[in-house]
């Protein structure tokens, strides 16, 4: 196992809530990435954050933001929730620049809008 | 934009032999990482092997191997002595070496052991 967790591990929530998913980094890593993986599909980069800043971000509609604390934990809020919103959440930790440039993955969220 | 493809949305293979996945890619950069992630039913991605696309020597880690062609952006993974423990869902994976690290994943190919 990874050291890097994700709570809750499922969600139920009602088109047009908002919804929070946590993700705590794996000790020593300073960023953290967040996918969205539909069914049946890859993995699909949401954002990422590196030293509590927005590093990059995929094709996703801001109702789709995030945070990072000082403790490199970070979260991930989706506003307004659409059916097509219902997938398995995932977050990664990483270092950059260190020898082994690795992304761990947590075990995600499962979401499901109803 | 980098683009990762894997024709092969099923694969089966009998127990103990050997089955390859096919993955292909799209990029303009010259130096990059290639990966090989496992995603069993805990859903929990687990990285199987990683290649630097300035290595010209193919990765192995146990049974597992890649056979990695620049020229052709190809990027296969060989799965040797298959196990029941293999049975998951394989990702192919690419990332800039520089820059923002995220991964750019295929669609992924289920592999199912057969006893």
């Amino acid at each position: 196992e990874t050291g890097v967790t994700q709570s809750p591990t499922h969600l139920i929530k009602t088109r047009g809530q908002q919804v929070t998913l946590r993700c705590s980094s794996q000790s020593g890593h300073n960023t953290v990435s967040w996918y969205q993986q539909a069914l049946g599909q890859g993995p699909q980069f949401i954002f990422q954050y590196y030293r509590e800043e927005e590093n990059g971000r995929g094709n996703f509609p801001p109702r789709f933001s995030g945070l990072q604390f000082p403790n490199y934990s970070s979260e991930l809020n989706v506003n307004a929730l659409e059916l097509d919103d219902s997938a398995l959440y995932l977050c990664a930790s990483s270092s950059p620049g260190q020898p082994n440039t690795e992304a761990f993955f947590g075990q995600g969220t499962r979401l499901t809008v109803v | 934009a980098q683009t990762v493809t894997q024709s092969q949305p099923e694969m089966s293979v009998q127990e103990a032999e050997t089955v390859t996945l096919s993955c292909t890619y799209d990029t303009s950069e010259s130096d990059y990482y290639l990966f090989w992630y496992k995603q069993p039913p805990s859903r929990q991605m687990i990285l199987v092997i990683r290649q630097e696309a300035y290595k010209q020597q193919n990765a192995t880690e146990n049974r597992f191997s890649v056979n990695f062609q620049k020229a052709a952006k190809s990027f296969s993974l060989k799965i040797s002595d298959s196990q029941l423990g293999d049975a998951a869902m394989y990702f192919c994976a690419y990332r800039r070496t520089f820059g923002n690290e995220k991964l750019t994943f295929g669609t992924g190919t289920r592999l199912t052991i057969i006893p």
